[in-house]
């Protein structure tokens, strides 16, 4: 059975890196046609923030595409955000998820970062 | 940037009775490849989301069959043939057709 989960520092100080990683179990992470992470600030919808794709290509939204970067660890089995300048807009519930047989078929359970000094 | 409407924004729905969700694409999501890939996503309170339906109307893993897509083009439905109280929660239509992926705002489903 697939699993994600986040893992990172809950709170990040304005204009420092947010640095958040995802553990996969129950699946090699090298043979995934996406992982991907989206965020949800509070009581708000979905954004969706990037994703890796299984040849290492990067998609980012335009939005934060300047401050983001989606990387893959496969000897840890597990891929990585970094979102960089944070400020209060940042605060968010920040989703793992992979796109295995199906886009975003399976999610982590979800962080809250919040933003504040 | 293809932008994602779901109408309504809310639905109280009698349970035992259908329910259905509209979401609208500002524009085609045929791929390239000749797929169509509009998801549909139910995020019940305090839960991450869990995906329903993908490619218009295939039922993902474990989703029961009263949950059913359809559409095409830019129109797409999803409907609930008989509302349970596990189907209590925020849906939410996405594309995966092209970059950046994009979600509706997302339709609360409430029971009366």
């Amino acid at each position: 059975q697939v699993q994600l989960q986040e893992s990172g520092p809950g709170l990040v100080k304005p204009s420092e890196t947010l640095s958040l990683t995802c553990t996969v179990s129950g699946h090699s992470i090298s043979s995934a046609y996406y992982w991907g992470w989206i965020r949800q600030p509070p009581g708000k919808g979905l954004e969706w923030i990037g994703s890796i794709y299984q040849s290492g290509s990067t998609y980012y939204n335009p939005s934060l595409k300047s401050r983001v970067t989606i990387s893959v660890d496969t000897s840890k089995n597990q891929f990585s955000l970094k979102l960089s300048s944070v400020t209060a807009a940042d605060t968010a519930v920040y989703y793992c998820a992979s796109t295995l047989r199906a886009p975003n078929d399976y999610w982590g359970q979800g962080t809250l970062v919040t933003v504040s000094s | 940037e293809i932008v994602m409407t779901q109408i309504p924004l809310s639905s109280p729905v009698t349970l035992g009775q259908p329910a259905s969700i509209s979401c609208r694409s500002s524009q085609s999501l045929v791929h390239s490849d000749g797929n169509t890939y509009l998801s549909w996503l139910l995020q019940r309170p305090g839960q991450p989301p869990r995906l329903l339906i993908y490619t218009i109307s295939n039922r993902f893993s474990g989703v029961p069959d009263r949950f059913s897509g359809s559409g095409a083009g830019t129109d797409f439905t999803l409907k609930i043939s008989r509302v349970e109280a596990e189907d209590v929660g925020v849906y939410y239509c996405m594309q995966t057709t092209q970059f950046p992926w994009t979600f509706g705002q997302g339709t609360k489903v409430e029971i009366k």
